[in-house]
């Protein structure tokens, strides 16, 4: 059965900390892995890694995929409030088009 | 600007009582999916589309039905809501470049069935 898993669940920590969120997953077929935000609307795309694209960054965020060992980081480094959101993985898999969404990491950073 | 709308964005429903889901895109996207998203589950695939006229089952089907007549809309149907299909519900679209992969995604429509 196809999955992907989080972890952890939640987090809190403070303005400033450095947090590393953590996704593996087991998906016939993979073709890509994609990190989003979510505030309590709509998820927005953060980052996509590929087998030819393992390793993004994009400010503060930065993200490796492990292809070994099915698995991917994503690094927050000096949080900020605004960072307070769920962090979704998801895993392209099969047909395309067909994702696969962990249940979350919920961050808050705390002032 | 981009985007993709749903509707309706908050209903309350009974048992039963068949509704209609729509979404829309302005993007000429090719690729459409619903999900649904329950606390503890994260979000779970419905239904997707690769085109017009070609639609796939995705992890949670049961209960719904979907239709891509043209390109822009993919509608979901609930032919006889029960109160476990309670839930948010978004639409994603995203082109079929394979090196491009960003879905986005609509406002989320939040139904309740009694």
């Amino acid at each position: 059965e196809d999955k992907v898993v989080q972890s952890p669940l939640s987090l809190v920590v403070h303005e400033g900390d450095t947090v590393t969120l953590n996704c593996s997953y087991e998906v016939t077929n993979f073709r890509s892995l994609l990190w989003y935000k979510q505030e309590k609307k709509a998820p927005t795309f953060l980052f996509m890694l590929t087998s030819s694209g393992i390793e993004k960054k994009s400010g503060r965020l930065s993200s490796i995929l492990d292809k070994k060992e099915l698995s991917s980081i994503l690094n927050i480094t000096a949080t900020q409030t605004g960072d307070s959101a769920i962090y979704l993985c998801a895993v392209e898999g099969n047909t395309g088009n067909q994702f696969y969404f962990g249940t979350g990491t919920s961050l808050t950073v705390i002032p | 600007e981009a985007q993709v709308t749903q509707n309706p964005r908050y209903l309350i429903t009974v048992t039963g009582k068949k509704l209609t889901v729509t979404c829309s895109q302005n993007m000429n996207h090719e690729y459409m999916s619903w999900y649904r998203q329950d606390p503890g589950l994260g979000l779970r695939q419905i239904y997707y589309s690769m085109n017009v006229e070609v639609t796939d089952k995705g992890d949670v089907p049961e209960g719904y039905k979907v239709s891509r007549k043209e390109k822009r809309n993919f509608p979901l149907i609930l032919e006889s809501p029960s109160p476990n299909q309670t839930s948010l519900y978004f639409c994603a679209s995203r082109t079929r470049l394979s090196s491009y992969n960003e879905q986005f995604f609509g406002p989320g429509t939040r139904l309740t069935v009694l």
